[in-house]
């Protein structure tokens, strides 16, 4: 079975640059989760999308921030424009069902902004 | 609110010797499940362990095992015979199955494992 996908593995901007990565769920998980790891962090849900449809974005900074995940497969987490403390390793995560104890994540990608 | 608290940002423990990682949690949620997480320096998070508030027995997988005191509200994490590929970061969360479901992480403890 294939894991969760993402790219680009490592991101360098500058700020007030734009910055999109993506993500490949496994196949058939109709949940997918975006978290954000700032560096000796634990994670941070970003957004939770159950099918195309956002369940939960409430810590997702939305004047600069964007998600979408449409025919609810693929999804795309967009940054306009970029700040110094967006730097950090963006996953994603994939699960059968909302309340799905397992949680499948990606390697991640790690943005730095300059 | 949901919370979930490690103590110990760092640990060390000698090859083949067991070791606890401390983990509580708040949540006013009856319904609730706690997972535990290992992230190598590969950045991939890995799915360790799951305890469901609602079970009677400590979940067990190999050489892992979650100490659940539910009373105390700690599921704490013990790792038997610890070998050198433990060396990571390790993470608890939880998930409150009627408070929306998300899962959220505590700070993570580094194991570090000595040969």
């Amino acid at each position: 079975e294939a894991g969760v996908a993402q790219s680009p593995r490592y991101k360098i901007i500058e700020k007030r640059q734009s910055v999109a990565f993506w993500c490949n769920p496994i196949s058939g998980h109709a949940t997918l989760y975006w978290y954000q790891q700032i560096l000796g962090q634990g994670p941070k849900l970003l957004i939770q999308f159950q099918n195309n449809g956002v369940v939960d974005d409430s810590q997702l900074p939305k004047d600069r921030f964007s998600a979408e995940r449409l025919k609810g497969v693929d999804s795309t987490l967009k940054i306009q424009p970029a700040k110094l403390e967006d730097s950090a390793v963006y996953l994603c995560a994939s699960s059968y069902y909302r309340a799905e104890e397992k949680l499948f994540f990606g390697s991640g990608t790690q943005l730095s902004v300059l | 609110a949901q919370k979930i608290t490690q103590t110990q940002p760092g640990m060390f423990v000698q090859e083949k010797e067991a070791v606890t990682l401390d983990c509580t949690y708040d949540t006013s949620d009856p319904s609730y499940g706690l997972f535990w997480y290992k992230q190598p320096s590969s950045g991939e998070m890995i799915f360790l362990i799951y305890q469901g508030s609602y079970d009677q027995q400590n979940a067990t997988e190999g050489r892992y095992s979650l100490n659940f005191q539910k009373a105390r509200k700690s599921a704490n994490l013990v790792i038997s015979a610890s070998q050198l590929g433990d060396s990571a970061m390790y993470f608890c969360a939880m998930r409150s199955y009627n408070q929306g479901g998300k899962l959220i992480f505590g700070q993570g403890t580094e194991l570090s494992v000595k040969p």
